[in-house]
């Protein structure tokens, strides 16, 4: 099992740009969260899905931020029209059930010119 | 609001020195509360949950809930557990961790 996956590991976008990363789970695990971090600080929830539902989007920005985990594929975070203060590292973790250990991604570091 | 607390951002030891990493938390409920260890250029990983009162690479962890504390301990640092050290609790909810901004161990040797 390859663990969680991440891609791309880097980002870099003007501002206004689109941003789109994904995160493939673990073989088995249909739960998927997304975290940001912002320099300096810890990890901040940002969402959890199941397989085609947002389950908890509570963290999420209102505006310019989305997530998907569809049927099939991996698991999407979309932040449109970046601006400077999007810059973060952004993890996905899995886990097998809700209440399982989470299993992190090794981060993807968006850099917004 | 809830918070996960971890007052130093980094710890200087030398080996064979006994570590205790501060992590506190404020919540009125039950917390489930973990460690996650991240070694250099490696993903973060969990080192202990409070619920399996495990000692895992020589850590140990302990809940207090008069102090609403989960500190980390180990008596003697080793230099490979050099790492950052992030508290983090399940409040709520448990899948929604809640992560203190991170402790970095520094075991000279």
């Amino acid at each position: 099992n390859a663990g969680v996956m991440q891609n791309p590991r880097h980002l870099v976008r003007r501002r206004g740009q689109e941003a789109r990363l994904r995160c493939s789970p673990m073989k088995g695990h249909s739960h998927v969260y997304w975290y940001r971090q912002l320099p300096e600080e810890g990890l901040k929830f940002m969402v959890y899905l199941q397989k085609e539902n947002i389950i908890d989007e509570s963290g999420m920005p209102k505006e310019r931020f989305s997530a998907e985990f569809p049927k099939e594929g991996p698991s999407i975070l979309r932040i449109q029209q970046v601006v400077r203060g999007d810059s973060a590292a952004y993890f996905c973790a899995s886990s097998p059930l809700s209440v399982n250990e989470q299993f992190f991604g090794p981060g993807t570091r968006l850099t917004v010119l | 609001a809830q918070r996960v607390t971890q007052p130093e951002k980094l710890l200087s030891v030398f080996k064979g020195a006994p570590v205790e990493l501060k992590c506190n938390y404020s919540y009125s409920g039950s917390p489930e509360l973990f460690w996650y260890v991240q070694y250099s250029r490696q993903r973060l990983q969990l080192l202990l949950r409070h619920i399996s009162r495990e000692s895992i690479k020589g850590f140990t962890a302990d809940l207090n809930k008069g102090e609403t504390s989960f500190h980390l301990k180990k008596p003697f640092a080793q230099e490979e557990d050099s790492a950052m050290y992030y508290c983090a609790s399940g409040m709520d909810s448990s899948y929604k961790l809640i992560f203190g901004s991170g402790t970095r161990l520094l075991v000279r040797p």
